[in-house]
C-alpha cells in the first residue's frame, strides 16, 4: 500500500493553456474523488468515480473541466483554457467500497498545486 | 441540502490543555458518517476520527474524541493534552446516505502555545 499518488506536485501555467493532472488511488479502492482547495478553505467536491463510472459531478465542474478514470484504475483531471481563478490545490482521494465505519474514510493524495499566471 | 459549518476560524490553546473544535451539520439523510481531518502546513490530509449516525457511543481515538449530539446536529472534536504538533487546520466532514460526495467545513486553524 503506497498511498494515493498525484502527479505533478506543482504546475505553473499561463492563462489559456490546458493542464492535466493524474491520480493513482490505492490499488484496491473502487471509489475515487477529486476536490479543489483554495488557501484557508475546506476542500470543495468536484467529481466522483465508482470504478470507471463517473457518478457525480459538481456544478463547479464547468465545461472546461473533464475527468476520466479508464479501466477503473488511475484518473486524470483536465482543465482546458485555464483561468486565474483555477489556481488552487487539486486533491485526489480514494476509498474502498463501503463496509461501514471508519473504513469508508477518504485517503488523500498530497495534491497538485496549480498556479495560473 | 447537506452542509457542514465550522464557526471558529482560529483557536489558541496552551500546551497540555484540552480544546474543543466545533462542528455542526445539516442533512436530511437517515444515515450518514462524520469525520475529522487534520491538515498540517505541509498540506496532507490526515484522518483523525469517525462517528456513524447510528453509533450510540461517542468515538474516541487516542487523544481525540468526538462529542456527538445527534439531536443538535453537532459533532465537536475534543483534543486532550494538546501538543505543539497539533498546530494545524482541522476540517469536519460528512458523508451522506450515498458515497457520492463528502462535504467539508471551512476549517479551524488551531495554534498550540508552548
Amino acid at each position: 500500500d503506497t498511498g494515493v499518488s498525484q502527479d505533478p506536485r506543482h504546475k505553473i501555467t499561463k492563462r489559456g493553456q490546458n493542464v492535466t493532472f493524474r491520480c493513482d488511488p490505492i490499488s484496491e479502492h473502487n471509489r475515487l474523488y477529486w476536490y479543489r482547495q483554495t488557501l484557508g478553505q475546506g476542500p470543495e467536491f468536484l467529481t466522483y468515480f465508482q470504478n470507471e463510472a463517473q457518478l457525480e459531478k459538481s456544478r463547479l465542474l464547468s465545461d472546461r473541466f473533464s475527468a476520466e478514470r479508464p479501466k477503473g484504475s488511475f484518473s486524470t483531471l483536465e482543465i482546458q483554457r485555464t483561468e486565474q481563478g483555477d489556481s488552487a490545490m487539486y486533491l485526489c482521494a480514494s476509498s474502498p467500497d463501503g463496509t461501514g465505519g471508519a473504513n469508508e474514510k477518504l485517503f488523500f493524495g498530497s495534491g497538485t498545486q496549480l498556479s495560473v499566471l | 441540502a447537506q452542509k457542514i459549518t465550522q464557526t471558529q476560524p482560529g483557536m489558541f490553546v496552551q500546551e497540555k490543555e484540552a480544546v474543543t473544535l466545533d462542528c455542526t451539520y445539516d442533512t436530511s439523510d437517515p444515515s450518514y458518517g462524520l469525520f475529522w481531518y487534520k491538515q498540517p502546513s505541509s498540506g496532507e490530509m490526515i484522518f483523525l476520527i469517525y462517528q456513524g449516525s447510528y453509533d450510540q457511543q461517542n468515538a474516541t481515538e487516542g487523544r481525540y474524541s468526538l462529542n456527538f449530539q445527534k439531536a443538535r446536529k453537532s459533532a465537536n472534536l475534543v483534543i486532550s493534552a494538546s501538543q505543539l504538533g497539533d498546530s494545524a487546520m482541522y476540517f469536519c466532514a460528512m458523508r451522506g446516505n450515498n458515497f457520492n460526495k463528502f462535504y467539508f467545513g471551512s476549517g479551524t486553524k488551531l495554534n498550540v502555545k508552548p
